[in-house]
């Protein structure tokens, strides 16, 4: 089953402007990572976040992990068309299983 | 970080038969994994690959109906057996494990197979 919802289920902006998506979960987790899904292809990495991590940024992405509310979120900033994809936060327990357990995804779309 | 190739891309098949998905790393990788993704859905484990032992699946799947093999550290097999239109899905093979600072979490993903079943 997944672990936890997302929300928005779908973003439009324009060109230029930050998307933030969110992410909750249930369970204890070791980490939290973000991946990127064109057109219903492979899933692209985007970042991992530890659990004793509060924020990490990776060019023009930044996430926020809150592990009192088991929430994270995503902010893409000075977004481009390119950046159209589905999104989705995904976590690995804390109990050393490597298996991802993936949430339920924002569509992000970008209007150039 | 790993290349991953899926065979078929996308296939047609017909109710009550059998599809054979392989995936083929570029390099030994210690975890390989299965996701289906329902249309319009996020991706569900299906089972984690076991080089040299059956495979772990998650509940909700069997190995009857998902057969898995993992002759070695580069490649899997998953069998999609007795269709029906409800297994139309995006099948992904994902590995983990990589070595490198940091990454040991982080999976990497073939392109997916698209099976509709008629």
């Amino acid at each position: 089953s997944q672990q936890g919802e997302e929300d928005p289920q779908a973003l439009s902006i324009q060109e230029g402007e930050n998307a933030t998506m969110n992410c909750s979960y249930k369970t204890s987790i070791n980490n939290l990572q973000w991946y990127r899904q064109n057109s219903g292809r492979g899933l692209v990495h985007l970042i991992l976040i530890r659990s004793n991590e509060r924020e990490k940024h990776s060019g023009r992405l930044r996430v926020t992990l809150d592990t009192s509310k088991k929430s994270s979120s995503l902010l893409i900033t000075a977004s481009r068309a390119a950046d159209t994809a589905s999104y989705f936060c995904a976590t690995a327990y804390d109990t050393g299983r490597r298996a991802l357990t993936f949430g339920s995804g924002t569509r992000l779309q970008v209007q150039p | 970080s790993a290349v991953i190739s899926q065979k078929p891309s996308r296939d047609i098949c017909q109710r009550g038969t059998s599809l054979t998905i392989q995936c083929q790393v570029d390099s030994q990788v210690t975890m390989m994994f299965w996701y289906r993704q329902q249309p319009g859905q996020s991706l569900t484990l299906i089972a984690t690959a076991n080089q040299g032992s059956e495979a772990t699946y998650e509940s909700g799947f069997v190995i009857d109906k998902f057969p898995i093999s993992r002759p070695n550290l580069t490649f899997s097999t998953l069998t999609v057996s007795n269709m029906s239109p409800e297994d139309s899905s995006i099948y992904l093979c994902s590995v983990g494990g990589i070595p490198g600072q940091g990454r040991r979490y982080e999976q990497y993903f073939g392109p997916g197979t698209r099976l509709t079943v008629t």
